[in-house]
């Protein structure tokens, strides 16, 4: 069965950079397209970004456009997301999920990974 | 982009129907059949329940069910039952190769 395996959160100071890993399985995950999602605390949903099965195409939600950046291995199974100059509105479980092909909806998520951004 | 709209609350008794709205426009809900809807239960990762407007994924209850009219789409969730429960979110693709997502509805049975 597919499993999404987020890690790499932790509390950070505003201004710093932190490194989110997604262990994939259950699935050819060189064939989908992947996401991040993240959850403020008792907030709502937030669509981070996507990058396409292949690499080459990465589309990010205007509020980390220009900070964060998305990446995977294929190799390894594992996707990415590097955070740069994390502000306190970026405090939030980031989710790993999975894109459902043929259409353009998530259909798999990870449990998450709390990234707490204080000072 | 705004957030999709959503009513914050619904409640209601078991065994009865609701129907959650989701209001886009025109870049997003209206123009896409990429409409999608999650249930989210306390401390737990989203559950994919409804995709491509009404499609339901193997193993999710018929009791679920999704429309879309004009920039509007719909969850209805008929014969509710206590493990209904949850925050529910829609969530559509946009014409910005992005992906929107509703504020949630907190459903409650009564």
């Amino acid at each position: 069965q597919v499993q999404l395996v987020e890690s790499g959160g932790g509390v950070v100071q505003p201004g710093r950079s932190l490194r989110l890993s997604c262990a994939a399985s259950g699935f050819s995950f060189r064939d989908y397209a992947m996401h991040w999602v993240r959850q403020a605390p008792g907030k709502g949903l937030e669509w981070v970004a996507v990058l396409w099965y292949d690499g080459s195409n990465k589309i990010y939600a205007d509020s980390v456009k220009g900070r964060f950046t998305i990446s995977r291995d294929n190799s390894q199974n594992t996707l990415y997301l590097q955070m740069n100059s994390l502000r306190t509105e970026d405090t939030a479980v980031y989710y790993c999920t999975k894109d459902l092909s043929g259409s353009y909806t998530i259909d798999y998520w990870g449990q998450g990974t709390l990234v707490t951004v204080s000072s | 982009q705004s957030a999709l709209t959503q009513p914050a609350s619904v409640s209601e008794s078991p065994g009865q129907s609701i129907t959650i709205s989701c209001t886009g426009t025109s870049s997003d809900v209206g123009g896409y059949n990429y409409v999608s809807w999650y249930q989210q239960h306390p401390g737990k990762a989203p559950k994919l329940m409804i995709s491509d407007v009404s499609k339901r994924p193997s193993g999710v209850s018929n009791r679920f069910s999704g429309s879309k009219s004009g920039n509007t789409a719909s969850l209805t969730i008929s014969g509710l039952q206590a493990e209904d429960e949850a925050d529910y979110y829609c969530s559509s693709y946009t014409n910005s190769r992005t992906w929107l997502f509703g504020g949630g509805t907190k459903l409650t049975v009564l």
